[in-house]
């Protein structure tokens, strides 16, 4: 079992321009979020999927697109870079969502794509 | 707004010895309350997982309770050990909704 996955580690982009962060998991998990994690804040949830098919918006989606086509994968793509994006993301998958289906959704984070944009 | 205060925001402690991170939550209605541990440069890795009915659950070393009633987790750290040295992250899941509440999160260095 690889868990989650995220590709790239790490990524420079120039202000405009546009990239797919992956992510892909194999616990045939129904529930998939992204997340962006800022120096002094708490991770703010930006989209998130129920199941193949299905997403919604989280706390801060502008910017930002996602779709699921299949369980096991959920890009999220960024339209146009802005500095305001530069942050770490990270992708996490759990049967469910931990506030709905159950209490026992252990959510397994990916280790996280390092984004910088100029 | 719901909200998770941790507190304190960054701790030092000598190795070999105990501490305890705090979480106050305003999240309503409550379904239940996770602890993380985060190392530098990874993500999140879950400890404990309590819902309402639950006041303590232990993993290894990592003991957290909940009061429900004034709405207060602790995560107590038995032993310290260096490779505690890590952020720790409360999340607190409100009742049908599919946005956990995260708090901002404990730095804990543990020195030799």
């Amino acid at each position: 079992n690889a868990g989650v996955t995220q590709t790239p580690k790490f990524q420079v982009l120039k202000t405009g321009q546009s990239m797919t962060l992956q992510c892909a998991q194999d616990m045939n998990h129904e529930y998939m979020s992204w997340y962006r994690q800022d120096p002094g804040m708490g991770l703010r949830l930006i989209h998130y999927s129920v199941g193949a098919g299905i997403t919604d918006q989280g706390e801060v989606p502008n910017g930002y697109n996602v779709s699921r086509s299949t369980t096991e994968d959920f890009p999220l793509r960024l339209l146009s870079a802005a500095p305001s994006q530069t942050s770490v993301y990270f992708c996490a998958s759990s049967r469910g969502a931990s506030g709905t289906t159950g209490s026992y959704n252990e959510q397994f984070f990916g280790p996280g794509t390092r984004l910088t944009v100029l | 707004k719901n909200q998770v205060e941790q507190s304190p925001q960054s701790l030092i402690i000598l190795e070999g010895k105990n501490c305890t991170l705090q979480c106050n939550y305003t999240v309503s209605p409550f379904s239940n309350l996770r602890w993380y541990k985060q190392d530098t440069g990874r993500g999140p890795v879950s400890l404990t997982i309590m819902t309402f009915s639950e006041n303590t659950k232990s993993n290894g070393r990592y003991t957290a309770t909940l009061d429900a009633d004034t709405k207060q987790s602790s995560l107590h750290i038995t032993a310290s050990q260096l490779s505690d040295s890590a952020s720790y992250i409360c999340v607190v899941s409100e009742g049908g909704s599919y946005i956990p509440t995260f708090g901002r999160g404990t730095s804990l260095i543990v020195h030799p």
